[in-house]
């Protein structure tokens, strides 16, 4: 079974600072995604970032980037330019196969950002 | 276009009493899922389903049953409500087809506490 592991419970970082939240995750596949969702206090479900383990390169999305080391199993969030917004809770999830709508998630990390 | 659809947003049941968490889509999507948010736990899944008449058991599927009659429409029904299950319910969707990333869309959450 694919498990995802989430070693942080919760992070803070100084406004407009740079900060990195660490996922890893075990799997014997080789076709799967890897998701950072957002989860503001309205628990909405928000994603931040995909990434296809096919690819090599890691995704970016504005100030949000992944590094993702394949053979580490290790799939690590940077958010650049914190912003008071960015102030949520940050899930890492996998999902098996480019198509199905089941994923496997990590515990999830709180951030909290300083003015 | 609504998206996915969870109804009630809130609840409060008795211990032993049933009820049912519905989920409507209007994507025309196949995959659907549905999943609960504990404490510290991060989103486990309930139950998933790839089309309509076919569904499968996900991580944790004791006391809920569902059932998918048409594409649109995937409730989740609790048979004799425990306060175990007082959870947040999200439900998801997603296309079978690849491509694009399969975005997987969720619902905004059904909040459900059992007395």
């Amino acid at each position: 079974a694919q498990t995802v592991t989430q070693s942080q419970p919760e992070m803070s970082v100084q406004e407009a600072e740079t900060v990195t939240l660490s996922c890893t995750y075990d799997t014997s596949e080789s076709d799967y995604y890897l998701f950072w969702y957002k989860q503001p206090p309205s628990r909405q479900m928000i994603l931040v970032i995909r990434q296809e383990a096919y690819k090599q390169q890691n995704a970016t999305e504005n100030r949000f980037s992944v590094n993702f080391q394949k053979a580490a199993k290790s799939f690590s969030l940077k958010i650049s330019d914190s912003q008071l917004g960015d102030a949520a809770m940050y899930f890492c999830a996998y999902r098996r196969g480019r198509a199905n709508s089941k994923l496997t998630f990590g515990k999830g990390i709180t951030l909290s950002v300083r003015p | 276009n609504a998206g996915v659809t969870q109804t009630p947003k809130f609840q409060v049941l008795k211990t032993g009493q049933s009820m049912t968490l519905q989920c409507a889509q209007d994507m025309n999507h196949e995959y659907m899922s549905w999943y609960r948010q504990d404490p510290g736990m991060g989103l486990r899944l309930i139950h998933y389903s790839v089309g309509a008449g076919i569904t499968d058991q996900g991580e944790v599927p004791n006391g809920y049953n569902v059932s998918r009659s048409t594409t649109e429409d995937f409730p989740l029904r609790l048979l004799s409500a425990a306060p175990s299950q007082t959870s947040v319910y999200f439900c998801a969707s997603s296309y079978s087809r690849q491509g694009a990333g399969n975005t997987i869309y969720f619902g905004e959450g059904s909040w459900l506490t059992v007395v």
